[in-house]
């Protein structure tokens, strides 16, 4: 069984830093892309940005490019978004998603809140 | 910029709907990568079509997807109560971009 399982969100300072770790599990890691969506409350899906397979290349939404960086840790088949200079716009849930081929988001963790608020 | 769904669609029990999400040449109109989810409320969004009418193993035949032009759809046939949710589209352009939702009532 595929599983995704998001942790490290919470209530962070704006100009704050926040990182979040995917655990995921019943797969093999290495064969797929991996992408942050993220759900301001009461909004629609906003893409965040993906890594491929290896970790060398990351992609990245207008809005975050600069501030965010996701990495991969292929060993502990973990996936992470380091998220810098946070705003109050920056407030969702954040899901972690298994890119099945083509932008086919077929697999999604439970979310994780983040809370950008002083 | 975002895919244009309209905000909502209504339909009885048993009817069919078709929801629409429109973007333009760079996106829907240029690739086949176009994916609908569902997500109902305080739930995570569900995986109901892809690349246009595939559909992922355990959906139902009663959602299928279209393509023409700049324009996708999403069709619902024999609308069911447990059909009552978001739905979204989602296209690859230059990156991948959400269509804004569309609210489904099942009256």
């Amino acid at each position: 069984e595929v599983q995704l399982v998001e942790s490290g969100g919470g209530l962070v300072q704006p100009g704050g830093s926040v990182r979040l770790s995917c655990a995921t599990s019943g797969f093999t890691f290495t064969h797929f892309y991996m992408t942050w969506i993220r759900q301001a409350p009461g909004k629609g899906l906003e893409w965040v940005g993906h890594v491929r397979q290896d970790g060398g290349n990351q992609h990245y939404s207008d809005s975050v490019r600069g501030r965010f960086t996701i990495s991969r840790d292929n060993a502990m088949n973990s996936l992470f978004l380091q998220m810098n200079s946070l705003m109050a716009d920056d407030t969702a849930m954040y899901y972690c998603v298994r890119d099945s081929g083509f932008f086919r988001f077929e697999y999604w963790g439970h979310g994780i809140p983040v809370t950008v608020s002083s | 910029s975002a895919l244009t769904q309209p905000a909502s669609v209504s339909g009885s029990p048993g009817q069919s709907i078709a929801i629409s999400c429109t973007g333009s040449t760079s996106d829907i109109g240029k690739y086949q990568y176009v994916s609908w989810y569902q997500q109902h409320p305080g739930k995570v969004p569900r995986l109901l079509l892809y690349e246009v009418s595939n559909r992922p193993s355990g959906i139902s035949s009663r959602f299928s997807g279209s393509k023409s032009g700049n324009t996708a759809s999403l069709t619902i046939s024999g609308l069911q109560t447990e059909d009552e949710a978001d739905y979204y589209c989602t296209a690859f352009g230059s990156s991948p971009i959400f269509g804004g939702g569309t609210k489904v009532t099942v009256l």
